[in-house]
């Protein structure tokens, strides 16, 4: 199994720009996360789906924050416009809901730098 | 809120010792805590996990020790090794799955 596979690895851009985060979850897992993790806030919930279905969103930090799941192998995560503040490294996990256990797998994550 | 946290946010630990990493956990309604580990520019990697009903779990060279009583838990490395340095984060389930800080563990040669 080739795991979580998120791209790009590295986007570098510029303050107002579209982001956009791709992630592919393990096949046969239903549950899909999207962490960010920076230095001062370490790793922060943004948003999960279960069987593509947005459950908690209460992280996504604003409105220019928004995630997608449009099928079961796939998920992305949209910065429009990007700022700043938003740098930082996104990773994207998937698990099987089987029940309260949730033994995440991570992917390499995105590091996102915007000027 | 809820919320996990770390006693010590780095851990320095000659080669061949053993390591204890210690967390506290907040929510009492957890009953599921998992155990992970980040090594530079890679995703967090699952080590172990414990669920509300054990007091101890044990894996390959590592053992993770819950303490429902004062909502506490640990990770034991025995005969640490340079690969074990990393950052060991610790995590409860709910309200939903958190994360704490995070613990730096260095292995000195």
């Amino acid at each position: 199994d080739a795991g979580v596979i998120q791209s790009p690895r590295h986007e570098v851009t510029e303050m107002g720009q579209e982001v956009t985060l791709r992630c592919k979850p393990i096949s046969g897992h239903n549950s899909l996360f999207w962490y960010r993790q920076t230095m001062m806030r370490g790793l922060e919930l943004l948003i999960y789906f279960n069987n593509n279905v947005p459950i908690d969103d209460s992280g996504m930090p604003e409105d220019r924050f928004s995630a997608k799941m449009p099928n079961a192998s796939f998920s992305t995560l949209k910065i429009q416009p990007s700022e700043p503040r938003d740098s930082a490294v996104y990773f994207c996990a998937s698990t099987i809901r089987g029940g309260r256990g949730e033994k995440l797998f991570f992917g390499s994550g995105t590091q996102l730098s915007v000027l | 809120g809820e919320s996990v946290g770390l006693h010590l946010p780095t851990l320095s630990v000659q080669e061949g010792d053993n390591s204890i990493i210690n967390c506290a956990y907040s929510n009492s309604a957890s009953d599921y805590f998992i155990w992970y580990k980040q090594e530079s520019g890679k995703g967090p990697q699952f080590i172990i996990d414990i669920r509300s009903n054990m007091d101890k779990r044990q894996g390959q060279r590592v053992t993770v020790l819950l303490n429902k009583t004062v909502k506490h838990l640990s990770l034991q490395i025995a005969a640490t090794q340079p690969g074990d340095s990393a950052v060991y984060f610790c995590a409860e389930n709910l309200p939903k799955l958190s994360f704490g800080a995070g613990t730096t563990v260095t292995v000195r040669a």
